[in-house]
């Protein structure tokens, strides 16, 4: 079963605009990435955000984590033609009782963002 | 840096053959990942390792499948017989958890076909 779920499936919006997406979760994790992927390519990491973190930006994005609803967002600024692409969020659990250990890290089922130029 | 490396970028097999799928982590990563990505199921976590060391194999369908991590800089992802159904793109991903860690990196898939 997958434990991240994006929201929306399906994102088209025009070269400038803000671009965000959603991702919930179910269980505990020690942290959660966000990964993107262009058709018919790999998965190209974007940014990591760790259980005790609130925010964190890099370049034109921005992630915001929120453990008590178990929730992220991916903001994507003044999009661009070439940010087309599948992204994916992918929770990062621990395996041990302890939760120190990195772990399983599964995907959601992504969402596709289409930037008209 | 070269990456992952996984070999080979395309496979087409017919039915019942034995398919090896192959990875390269990058030097020094400490966690590999396989996984299996089509339309309908998305991305599938079939097994990671961590030192070499299976950690978690539940994602892996069926006995056919078998995952082998023989040393730092190798793993194969093998299917035997194979089926039509088992077409998809398999990634292979490493990691370094030590020290800062900041996510994984994916190789570019092997694109197989089950004819």
């Amino acid at each position: 079963s997958q434990q991240g779920e994006e929201d929306p499936q399906a994102l088209s919006i025009q070269e400038g605009e803000n671009a965000t997406m959603n991702c919930s979760y179910k269980t505990s994790i020690n942290n959660l990435q966000w990964y993107r992927q262009n058709s018919g390519r790999g998965l190209v990491h974007l940014i990591l955000i760790r259980s005790n973190e609130r925010e964190k930006h890099s370049g034109r994005l921005r992630v915001t984590l929120d453990t008590s609803k178990k929730s992220s967002s991916l903001l994507i600024t003044a999009s661009r033609a070439a940010d087309t692409a599948s992204y994916f969020c992918a929770t990062d659990r621990p395996t041990n009782a302890g939760g120190t250990s990195y772990g399983k890290l599964t995907f959601g089922q992504g969402t596709i963002l289409t930037v008209h130029p | 840096d070269a990456g992952v490396i996984q070999s080979p970028r395309h496979e087409v097999t017919e039915m019942g053959q034995e398919v090896t799928l192959r990875c390269k982590p990058i030097s020094g990563h400490d966690y590999l990942f396989w996984y299996r990505q089509t339309m309908m199921r998305g991305l599938e976590l079939l097994i990671y390792f961590n030192n070499n060391v299976p950690i978690d194999d539940s994602g892996m369908p069926e006995d056919r499948f078998s995952a082998k991590m023989p040393n730092a800089s190798f793993s194969t992802l093998k299917i035997q017989p194979s089926e039509p159904r088992d077409s998809a793109v398999y990634f292979c991903a490493s990691g370094l958890t030590i020290k800062r860690f900041n996510g994984y990196t994916f190789g570019s898939g092997t694109r197989l076909t089950v004819v």
